[in-house]
């Protein structure tokens, strides 16, 4: 079976901090795909991004990068100078292959930025 | 915007009453999922659909029944809901065409059962 583990529940910062989110994943599967979805008090989903596992290229988007690291299993999301926009709960998915063919979701990580 | 709609977006219900809420798309996505969102548990999957009358289970999946009679349109539904099927319940296509694709998901309903 497949599992992604997002250990920190909460996280606060203060505005401008720079914060990592960890995710942890485990699969037995040697294709699969990750995710990392935003949800903010408003309660949609909003879909970050998608790694595919033969990719290992970290990704950096504005203020926002992930480090996909297939030694330790981990695809860590950093939010570098943090605004008060960016509080929300963030959920860090895993997508298999065959038996595993379905969207696992961790628990979520609950971002809180100060002002 | 995947063009997901879902309603209704609130519902109350009584234990034991029918319900059934709808999902509805615009662009003719293969792949449809019903998932549900309780605290602690992140978003599970319930069932899902890959074609017009072509359904399967997710891992939560009893006491759900889906329906997927047109395109369109992905029907889920409470037989006889219980207080342990208050949730909140997302629908999700995958974009652009297959089920390895990026999920996106609709705005979601929030149900209430008495």
């Amino acid at each position: 079976a497949q599992k992604v583990t997002q250990a920190q529940t909460e996280i606060s910062v203060v505005e401008k901090e720079d914060v990592t989110l960890d995710c942890v994943y485990e699969t037995r599967d040697t294709t699969y795909y990750l995710f990392w979805y935003k949800q903010p008090p408003s309660g949609e989903l909003v879909f970050l991004i998608r790694r595919n596992s033969f990719d290992e290229q970290n990704e950096i988007s504005g203020r926002y990068s992930w480090n996909f690291q297939k030694s330790t299993s981990s695809f860590n999301f950093t939010i570098t100078a943090s605004q008060v926009v960016d509080s929300a709960v963030y959920f860090c998915a895993l997508f298999g292959t065959g038996a595993n063919s379905k969207l696992t979701f961790g628990k979520g990580i609950t971002l809180s930025v100060r002002p | 915007d995947a063009g997901i709609t879902q309603s209704p977006r609130h519902k109350v219900t009584e234990t034991g009453t029918p319900v059934t809420l709808r999902c509805h798309q615009t662009e003719n996505h293969r792949y449809m999922y019903w998932y549900r969102q309780d605290p602690g548990h992140g978003l599970r999957l319930i069932h899902y659909s890959y074609g017009v009358k072509d359904t399967d289970k997710g891992e939560v999946s009893d006491g759900y029944s889906v329906s997927r009679s047109k395109t369109e349109d992905f029907l889920l539904t409470l037989e006889s809901a219980t207080s342990s099927q208050t949730s909140v319940y997302f629908c999700a296509i995958s974009e652009p065409i297959g089920r390895w694709d990026t999920q996106y998901f609709g705005p979601g309903t929030r149900l209430t059962v008495l």
